[in-house]
């Protein structure tokens, strides 16, 4: 099955700086990568994902790219806010059915 | 749109007892997800159905785990009996026509003693 690996586990930035998360995936046939954002005690929400047949996504201080020979994509938070701070799960479609395989998370902590 | 709604939202049981959540998904959705996020760690899946048909229940443990989806809406997800590794987040998702997009529930924290 499909297998999603997040870099790094916490990350630390300045407030205004830019975060970037990587994920890696080992199934060359998914096509569909979303960004989850988790903040304590709450449900995981879409903040924005990728299919396979684009390289880049925007929206607002959020960019996905997605790097299909290397099987990575990556989230990009520019203009980093308090409001940021979270974990991050990014995941890839498994082959078949409509299912997701997750990463582990990312921590993001932005300082003020 | 309403969300995923979930219930009951905290659980504190003991080993060997038994527990259900029932899960509600977002109007229309005709696949809905059971998964279990431990602490610090991301969702996985537990089962799957589209419609009131299990399409993946693979990662389920079937001894102690079950499911059901009457009439294709509301869902339940049954332990009994519990164990202390048991004790995580159970989140439901439930997904549309566009393939892969899930949307969670605010899920049921359970805690087993």
């Amino acid at each position: 099955g499909e297998n999603v690996e997040q870099h790094p586990s916490t990350l630390s930035v300045q407030e205004g700086d830019s975060a970037v998360i990587k994920c890696t995936y080992s199934d060359s046939a998914s096509n569909y990568f979303p960004w989850y954002k988790q903040e304590l005690g709450k449900r995981p929400q879409l903040i924005i994902d990728i299919r396979s047949n684009v390289g880049e996504k925007k929206d607002q201080r959020i960019a996905v790219t997605l790097n299909k020979t290397a099987k990575h994509f990556s989230l990009h938070i520019t203009e980093t806010q308090p409001e940021d701070s979270a974990v991050y799960f990014c995941a890839a479609s498994s082959s078949g059915n409509n299912r997701l395989a997750f990463g582990k998370g990312n921590q993001v902590v932005v300082i003020p | 749109e309403a969300g995923v709604a979930q219930s009951p939202r905290y659980k504190i049981i003991e080993k060997r007892q038994s527990v259900a959540f029932w899960c509600n998904p977002i109007s229309g959705h005709a696949t809905l997800y059971w998964y279990q996020q431990i602490l610090g760690q991301g969702p996985k899946l537990l089962i799957q159905f589209q419609n009131n048909g299990v399409v993946d229940d693979s990662q389920l443990p079937k001894d102690r785990f079950s499911a059901e989806r009457l009439k294709g809406v509301d869902s339940t997800l049954k332990i009994q009996p519990a164990k202390l590794e048991d004790s995580a987040v159970y989140l439901c998702a439930s997904g549309g026509d566009r393939r892969y997009e899930q949307y969670f529930g605010p899920g049921t924290r359970l805690t087993v003693t």
